[in-house]
C-alpha cells in the first residue's frame, strides 16, 4: 500500500522569503502522479502543482516549484517570494495510475506567512 | 460554471439519524469521489465512481453508501450516524482516473 508522509506539521516564513515543504512517499510502482494541494482557511482544496513520475523535469507554476527525486521518493514544494495569501494548509498527494484515480494524502503542513 | 457543488455546508445530527450529503458537478466529469478530512490525518477516500452506474470502495467505506445514477450526481448516505463520522466531507470530480481532481467546498458534519 502507498503511504505519503509530511514530517513538518507547521512552518512559518516571512513575507517575500522562500520556503520549502517536504514530502516523502512509499510505493512499489513506477508510474504515478504527485500533487500539492493548498487548503486556505476557506476550506477549499486548490491544486497547486502536479508532477508526472515519468518526467525528469521538475514542474513549475509561477512562484511554486517542486524538487522531485524519484529514487529517494521525495517530492518537496518550494514557494518563492512568499505572500500573505499563501498562508494555508498544504497537502502532498500520490495517485497511482493503476488504482482508479485514488488520491493518497499526507497529513498536511500548516504554513503561516508573516508580514 | 458552478464546478463541484456540495450541500449542505454544515449539518448537525444525532446518533442514529440518517442523512444524505449531496454532490453535483456540471463539468461532465466521469470520475467522482468522496473523502473525509479529520484533524492530523489528511483526506481519506470513502467511495469513488468511474462513471454512471459504477461505484467502488475506498480506504474507509464502512458506514457509508453511495450510488451513481447520473453522471452529474454522486450522493453519500449515512444510514445510521455515529460520533466517529464527525468530520469534514469533500466531494471531488475529474475527467478521468489520471486527471487532477476538482474539489467541492466541503460539508462540515457533526454527530452528537
Amino acid at each position: 500500500a502507498q503511504t505519503v508522509t509530511q514530517s513538518q506539521p507547521e512552518m512559518s516564513v516571512q513575507e517575500a522569503e522562500t520556503v520549502t515543504l517536504s514530502c516523502t512517499y512509499d510505493t512499489s510502482e513506477s508510474n504515478y502522479y504527485l500533487f500539492w494541494y493548498k487548503q486556505p482557511p476557506s476550506r477549499q482544496m486548490i491544486l497547486v502543482i502536479r508532477q508526472e513520475a515519468y518526467k525528469q523535469q521538475n514542474a513549475t507554476e509561477n512562484r511554486f516549484s517542486v524538487n522531485f527525486q524519484k529514487a529517494a521518493k521525495s517530492f518537496s514544494l518550494k514557494i518563492s517570494d512568499s505572500q500573505l495569501g499563501d498562508t494555508a494548509m498544504y497537502f502532498c498527494a500520490f495517485m497511482s495510475l493503476n488504482q482508479g484515480g485514488k488520491l493518497i494524502f499526507g497529513q498536511g503542513t500548516e504554513l503561516s506567512v508573516k508580514p | 460554471n458552478a464546478g463541484v457543488t456540495q450541500t449542505p455546508k454544515f449539518q448537525v445530527l444525532k446518533t442514529g439519524q440518517s442523512m444524505t450529503l449531496q454532490c453535483a458537478q456540471d463539468m461532465n466529469h466521469e470520475y467522482m469521489s468522496w473523502y473525509r478530512q479529520d484533524p492530523g490525518m489528511g483526506l481519506r477516500l470513502i467511495h469513488y465512481s468511474v462513471g454512471a452506474g459504477i461505484t467502488d470502495q475506498g480506504e474507509v467505506p464502512n458506514g457509508y453508501n453511495v450510488s451513481r445514477s447520473t453522471t452529474e450526481d454522486f450522493p453519500l448516505r449515512l444510514l445510521s450516524a455515529a460520533p466517529s463520522q464527525t468530520s469534514v466531507y469533500f466531494c471531488a470530480s475529474s475527467t478521468g482516473t489520471q486527471q487532477p481532481q476538482h474539489f467541492g467546498d466541503g460539508t462540515r458534519l457533526s454527530i452528537l
